[in-house]
């Protein structure tokens, strides 16, 4: 079984509506991410959570709110989808580490593929 | 401002040759750096890390070596194989959250 997963992989959905894309870990790691990837932009932070309690806003948190239900749950909602949030959404989950190797290192789910039309 | 930077948006490679991706930053208190490999339709996998305290680290056929004063470090595969054709991804990092991502470079390897 992966270790991170995504729901839905895929989503349609129109301009105006609520939606939500959740995650689930089975790693046991505290720290939690997500991200978008638009073609051409790479990775960006919208969200991240050192533990159910500490949820902290990325680089493009407008639009856009979280909730950390677990620690193994992390959940993200657009609650009204406009069309330029039409992306790839990741979901990451991190160990707390020392300097070394595998420093910060992050595991990925699978994704989601979110359209707004 | 693109604090990670990856000028090569694609490379073609033919198999069995080295494969050089680079990566340059521009936050001097990055201390730590990953590479990451991402295939169509699935999540970015970690590939190899170093810290700032290295400027080489290898891992079978992956090496990354990292030059501080050039605020620069690349990604070496040797020998390069079809397998290896995904996107790569550089991320930066300091402290112990925030991953900085690159825009990433597409790597094809010819057979």
């Amino acid at each position: 079984d992966a270790d991170v997963t995504q729901t839905p992989r895929n989503r349609i959905t129109k301009t105006g509506k609520r939606i939500m894309l959740e995650c689930s870990q089975t790693k046991g790691h505290d720290r939690m991410y997500w991200y978008r990837q638009d073609p051409g932009l790479g990775l960006r932070l919208i969200y991240y959570s050192f533990d159910v309690k500490d949820i902290n806003k990325g680089e493009i948190s407008d639009g856009y709110s979280v909730s950390r239900q677990a620690q193994a749950k992390f959940s993200l909602s657009l609650e009204s989808a406009i069309p330029n949030q039409t992306a790839l959404y990741f979901c990451a989950t991190s160990d707390v580490r020392g300097i070394g190797s595998s420093y910060n290192e992050q595991f990925f789910g699978p994704g989601t593929r979110l359209t707004v039309l | 401002d693109q604090q990670v930077k990856q000028n090569s948006p694609s490379l073609s490679v033919q198999e069995g040759r080295i494969s050089i991706l680079n990566c340059d930053y521009t936050n001097s208190m990055f201390d730590y750096f990953l590479w990451y490999k991402k295939y169509p339709a699935e999540g970015p996998t970690f590939l190899i890390s170093i810290s700032s305290i290295k400027d080489k680290n290898e891992d079978g056929r992956f090496t990354v070596f990292l030059n501080k004063s050039a605020k620069h470090l690349s990604l070496h595969i040797v020998p390069s194989q079809p397998g290896d054709s995904a996107v790569y991804f550089c991320a930066s990092g300091a402290g112990s959250y925030q991953l900085t991502f690159g825009k990433g470079t597409k790597l094809s390897v010819i057979p």
